[in-house]
């Protein structure tokens, strides 16, 4: 099965980046790797996703070694609002099936 | 608000009942996946389906589960002789065939069984 490993929690200051590391070692060649975050009461929100090269939008950038099998999320300038569960997730090879980890809770100090 | 609605947004139910959720996709969405999610856990992915047809079936998911997507618009859940265990926020999101896949989540129902 597809899995990715976070790390559970990781603060920030505010105004400064935020790097969250997700390890995704089974990762098969076709896989895109996508980030969505959740704040508090909400539902989960597309972040950003990536297949081999680095990607950037207006949220935040994703950084993919090489091997494919870990990849960064870069928040450039964490804000208040940016606190949430961050989600690194892959789609079961041949299947619909997206699995998300417990992710990492992001906090993010005034 | 052309956003991914689901309704009803809390369902307080007694062990036993039988429940049912709707979920109302964005409308040009022909992709449509329902998740469960506990307290601190990520989402789980119940099913998917393309249109009207389910394609995708968590084996996770009792046969006290079922889902249905009429006409290919909007989607239910139900839940049969529910169980405290099925306590959890009921997620539903969809997307659009091709492109990145990403899908846009409602706000979820939250079931308390009691």
């Amino acid at each position: 099965d597809a899995k990715t490993t976070q790390p559970n929690s990781m603060e920030s200051n505010e105004e400064e980046p935020v790097h969250l590391p997700c390890n995704h070692s089974t990762i098969s060649g076709t896989d895109y790797i996508h980030w969505y975050r959740q704040l508090p009461s909400q539902g989960p929100e597309y972040v950003i996703h990536g297949l081999t090269s680095n990607v950037n939008n207006r949220m935040a950038s994703l950084a993919i070694a090489e091997d494919r099998k870990s990849s960064t999320l870069i928040l450039h300038r964490a804000t208040l609002r940016d606190a949430a569960v961050y989600y690194c997730i892959l789609r079961e090879s041949g299947t619909y099936k997206y699995i998300f980890g417990t992710g990492t809770r992001l906090k993010v100090l005034a | 608000d052309t956003g991914v609605s689901q309704d009803p947004r809390h369902k307080i139910t007694k062990r036993g009942q039988n429940v049912t959720f709707r979920c109302d996709p964005i409308s040009e969405h022909n992709r449509l996946y329902w998740y469960r999610q506990t307290l601190g856990q990520g989402p789980e992915f119940l099913t998917y389906f393309q249109n009207e047809a389910q394609l995708e079936k968590s084996r996770l998911l009792s046969d006290r589960f079922s889902a249905e997507r009429p006409k290919g618009s909007f989607s239910t859940l139900e839940i049969q002789r529910t169980e405290q265990g099925d306590s959890a926020m009921y997620l539903c999101a969809s997307s659009q065939t091709g492109g990145s896949g990403e899908q846009y989540f409602g706000p979820g129902t939250r079931l308390t069984v009691t």
